[in-house]
């Protein structure tokens, strides 16, 4: 079964405005979560992440947010800039690093 | 090396035939980590190492999967038998310790004709 969702399979934003990516889990026991940014035939690069104690953690231009109580959590990106374009995994862990990932958002930045 | 190197990094395999991807990890990264990810998909775990000892298994589809790291640095991921539905990006990563980020490989991607 899926325990992190990424629903949007893409997303198209203007330069300069705000990027926001959205994840939805479904295991409790996920203390860990992490963003990663994948460029096509290169390995996802770790972008920023936050423990289950925290609700934000900011880290440049992206921001990520924790709603426990909604198994919820966002990354936000601003300003957008063309180098952004890439595809977004969210991912989760419980215990030593054993990542689940989401499907992956494909996000574009246009000029 | 800088970062996670994979080899090869691309592989062509005719259906039956046996592969092996290696992963050098970031040296003294403790942990490893192998995934599989298909087109359109975010990555699958298939295995775990910490040092020498692999920790968890639960990933790997089938008993034609096997992985090693004999000396709690190189590991290989083998593949007997490789079937169409094999064929995906298989990635490595390696992180200096539990819980800390994992750092990932550009990958092997596996096309089995």
């Amino acid at each position: 079964d899926q325990q992190v969702k990424q629903n949007s399979p893409s997303l198209s934003v203007q330069e300069g405005r705000i990027s926001i990516l959205n994840c939805d889990y479904t295991n409790s026991m996920f203390d860990y979560f992490l963003w990663y940014k994948k460029y096509p035939a290169e390995g996802p690069t770790f972008l920023i992440s936050i423990s289950s104690i925290k609700d934000k953690n900011e880290d440049g231009r992206f921001t990520v947010f924790l709603n426990k109580s909604a198994k919820h959590l966002s990354l936000h990106i601003v300003p957008s800039q063309p180098g952004d374009s890439a595809v977004y995994f969210c991912a989760a862990t419980d215990s030593w690093g054993k990542l689940q990932f989401g499907a992956g958002t494909q996000v574009v930045v246009t000029p | 090396g800088a970062g996670v190197s994979q080899s090869p990094r691309y592989k062509v395999a005719k259906r039956g035939q046996d592969v092996a991807l290696r992963c050098d990890p970031i040296s003294g990264h403790v942990s490893l980590f192998w995934y599989q990810q298909a087109l359109g998909q975010g990555p699958e775990f298939l295995t775990y190492f910490q040092n020498e000892a692999q920790l968890d298994k639960s990933g790997l589809p089938s008993d034609r999967f096997f992985a090693e790291r004999p000396e709690g640095s190189v590991s290989t991921l083998k593949i007997q038998r490789t079937q169409q539905e094999d064929s995906a990006v298989y990635l490595c990563a390696s992180s200096i310790d539990v819980n800390t980020e994992a750092f990932f490989g550009q990958g092997t991607r596996l096309t089995v004709v």
